[in-house]
């Protein structure tokens, strides 16, 4: 069956801009993350949706970052006001409620010019 | 801080020999603890998990170790191949399963 999904694998933006990144998990998932990763780290995890409610957003790093899923399946994470500190790949990974086993998707690549 | 400490940064192993990659602990909630593989522009790929309450997990070729007193666990790949080259991550999260708390990464290099 089809992986998680993620939308665009690339994307390029310049400083102060607004970009959203689009997740489609495994259907059926209803846990998601987001997590992002910085070249030679681990992945940070950034917001958990149960269903279409955020249970943990925690870990997203400031007011810029904002993420929905309103449907409790698609998720869009949303950066406003772009810095180049933003460049990283972000991950987004999906599971079944009350399990620990993530899927993760390919990531998208975010490069802040 | 970083809640999971791993170690090594890089590792490089002959074809048939045991990788060893460990990691460390702090916070005693964390309930559940996978290595993760990941391949160049792929995201991480779940390989074995364990909980704390059993010493060892076996699955094929990879074992984990765990050592609850120590608040330490290893991975360990038998008869290492040039495919298992790749980066590898430990994580440890709690019984919610709310926040994944990832290691920095050990990127394995196998020699033929």
């Amino acid at each position: 069956g089809a992986g998680v999904s993620q939308t665009p694998s690339n994307k390029v933006t310049e400083k102060g801009k607004y970009v959203e990144l689009r997740c489609d998990p495994i259907s059926g998932h209803t846990a998601l993350y987001w997590y992002r990763q910085s070249l030679g780290q681990g992945p940070e995890f950034l917001i958990y949706f149960q269903g279409t409610g955020a249970a943990d957003d925690s870990g997203l790093p400031n007011d810029r970052f904002f993420a929905v899923r309103p449907e409790g399946s698609v998720s869009t994470l949303k950066i406003q006001r772009t810095e180049r500190g933003d460049s990283a790949v972000y991950l987004c990974a999906s599971s079944y409620s009350g399990s620990f086993e993530q899927f993760f998707g390919p990531g998208t690549r975010l490069t802040v010019l | 801080q970083q809640q999971v400490k791993q170690s090594p940064q890089s590792l490089i192993v002959q074809k048939g020999g045991i990788s060893i990659i460990n990691c460390a602990y702090e916070n005693t909630a964390f309930d559940y603890f996978p290595w993760y593989q990941q391949f160049p522009g792929k995201g991480p790929a779940l390989l074995i998990a364990i909980r704390p309450d059993v010493s060892e997990k076996k699955e094929g070729r990879f074992t984990i170790s765990f050592n609850k007193s120590a608040k330490q666990f290893s991975l360990h790949i038998m008869d290492s191949q040039p495919g298992d080259s790749a980066t590898y991550f430990c994580a440890a999260t709690m019984n919610t399963g709310n926040q994944f708390y990832f290691g920095t990464g050990t990127s394995l290099t196998v020699i033929p």
